[in-house]
């Protein structure tokens, strides 16, 4: 199965913050990667699929970046509803897996 | 826009069979290029993908639940099922049913249940 390491495991940031989680694969993936948010006792929500591409109707401070085996989400301007942990998953081959996510808290 | 919803008990003995279902409203589960996918996250954990069922009745699943997972399709009450066998307290988690979007270039889970909880217990 291919390994995802997820970092960091969570972050404190203030509103208006510039915040970069970064997903790394055990191997390449081209860019069959996504990202999700989920907030507490909520299902996970798409955001980017393709590595980059941003779901519609999914804000455009959101954006994503990678191929092969490093990947990056961005959020340009943390927002109070930003709050939440995020989760990558590779969508490149079975067993898909997810990365074990990143918390992101108020400072 | 697609829902889904999942259903059946919310407490099950340990060695038994945990079934689940999750009924599809404004969507088909016959449509080409979805996958009909159950994930599952334990308390406090992250998430993990157990398997997907395809409207012809295809099935893939995760090596790690293989042996204990069996999933189903009934295109006349567009719902899709699962079971999991020999159940321990690992199994207890909130089990999501999620549709997938294969069609290159989009791959991606684009709608969720709300989830189930389920707990392992006697």
């Amino acid at each position: 199965a291919i390994q995802m390491t997820q970092s960091p495991s969570s972050l404190s940031a203030s509103i208006g913050d510039r915040v970069t989680i970064t997903c790394r694969t055990s191997q390449g993936i081209r860019d069959d990667l996504g990202w999700y948010q989920q907030k507490p006792g909520k299902a996970p929500k798409l955001l980017i699929y393709g590595a980059s591409t941003l779901q519609s109707g999914v804000p455009s401070r959101f954006s994503g970046s990678g191929f092969g085996t490093d990947f990056t989400l961005t959020i340009s301007s943390l927002q109070p509803e930003d709050f939440a942990t995020y989760y990558c998953l590779q969508d490149y081959d079975y067993p898909l897996t997810f990365g074990g996510g990143t918390k992101v808290e108020i400072k | 826009q697609v829902q889904l919803q999942e259903s059946g008990p919310g407490l099950v003995k340990p060695a038994e069979t945990l079934s689940l279902t999750c009924t599809v409203s404004d969507g088909s589960v016959s449509s080409i290029g979805y996958y009909w996918t159950w994930i599952r996250q334990p308390p406090g954990k992250g998430l993990e993908w157990i398997g997907y069922v395809y409207h012809s009745g295809s099935t893939n699943y995760n090596p790690s639940l293989k042996s204990r997972v069996t999933m189903s399709i009934d295109t006349s009450k567009n719902q899709f099922s699962l079971k999991l066998s020999s159940v321990t307290a690992a199994d207890t988690a909130v089990y999501y049913c999620a549709r997938r979007i294969a069609v290159r270039p989009v791959y991606a889970f684009d709608f969720w249940g709300q989830g189930t909880g389920v707990t392992v217990s006697s």
